[in-house]
């Protein structure tokens, strides 16, 4: 059965530096999501992707984040300048449709330690 | 105003029980409602959507939507013990951004 992947499950890194998050979305999906979790918390959307652009973005998603499909098959999130409120799971999704019967399938997550 | 509502639980139903999870939104023009389970260190795992009016039934689940009330609910019936995760509601509201509720722990017990 075809799945998100991603990588790494668990990245640890200092204050300030800049973290590319990786996944691999299911391959014939269409629309590509990024989510995170603080410890304890609720999932909360970051952006959606579609045709090679931002689709939507929240309020958390602000100018130190990024988002890129550098290939085919890859889709990343880049932050810049990490924060220790950065730390969070980071959870890649991907859709084949859009709206109400764009069942969303999760990877199994990134950790991101900011220390 | 948070843009989804869940009661958090614990909810605790004896195995065989129906489990009924509920959730509302806030958003009137949201267009699509998930639900979605979650054990604890794992990612999320969609279990139904829903974007009309009325119930929706797969297999032991049954999502429900209100949406003059704002309203949706899950429920499983005949719980088992390996149901027992946290429920997220999640919404796509007129903005086409996704709203997860902070989800309801359940347990179910053998």
């Amino acid at each position: 059965e075809p799945e998100v992947t991603q990588t790494p499950s668990h990245q640890v890194t200092q204050m300030g530096q800049e973290v590319i998050l990786r996944c691999v979305p299911i391959s014939n999906h269409l629309y590509f999501y990024w989510y995170r979790q603080i410890l304890g918390q609720k999932v909360e959307f970051l952006v959606s992707f579609y045709n090679n652009e931002i689709s939507e973005k929240s309020e958390i998603f602000d100018d130190q984040f990024s988002v890129e499909r550098p290939d085919g098959s890859n889709f990343t999130l880049k932050i810049r300048s990490t924060k220790l409120e950065d730390s969070a799971m980071y959870f890649c999704a991907s859709s084949a449709r859009l709206g109400a019967a764009g069942e969303q399938y999760f990877g199994p997550g990134t950790r991101l330690t900011v220390t | 105003q948070k843009e989804v509502e869940q009661n958090s639980g614990p909810l605790s139903v004896p195995e065989g029980a129906i489990a009924s999870l509920n959730c509302t939104y806030s958003d009137r023009g949201s267009q699509s409602f998930f639900w979605y389970r979650q054990y604890s260190g794992k990612s999320p795992e969609l279990i139904m959507f829903i974007y009309s009016n009325g119930d929706k039934e797969d297999g032991r689940f049954t999502a429900q939507l209100n949406k003059a009330s704002q309203y949706v609910s899950l429920l499983i019936r005949d719980s088992q013990p390996s149901d027992s995760a946290t429920y997220l509601c999640a919404v796509e509201n007129s903005g086409n951004q996704f709203y997860f509720g902070t989800g309801t722990s359940l347990t179910v017990i053998p």
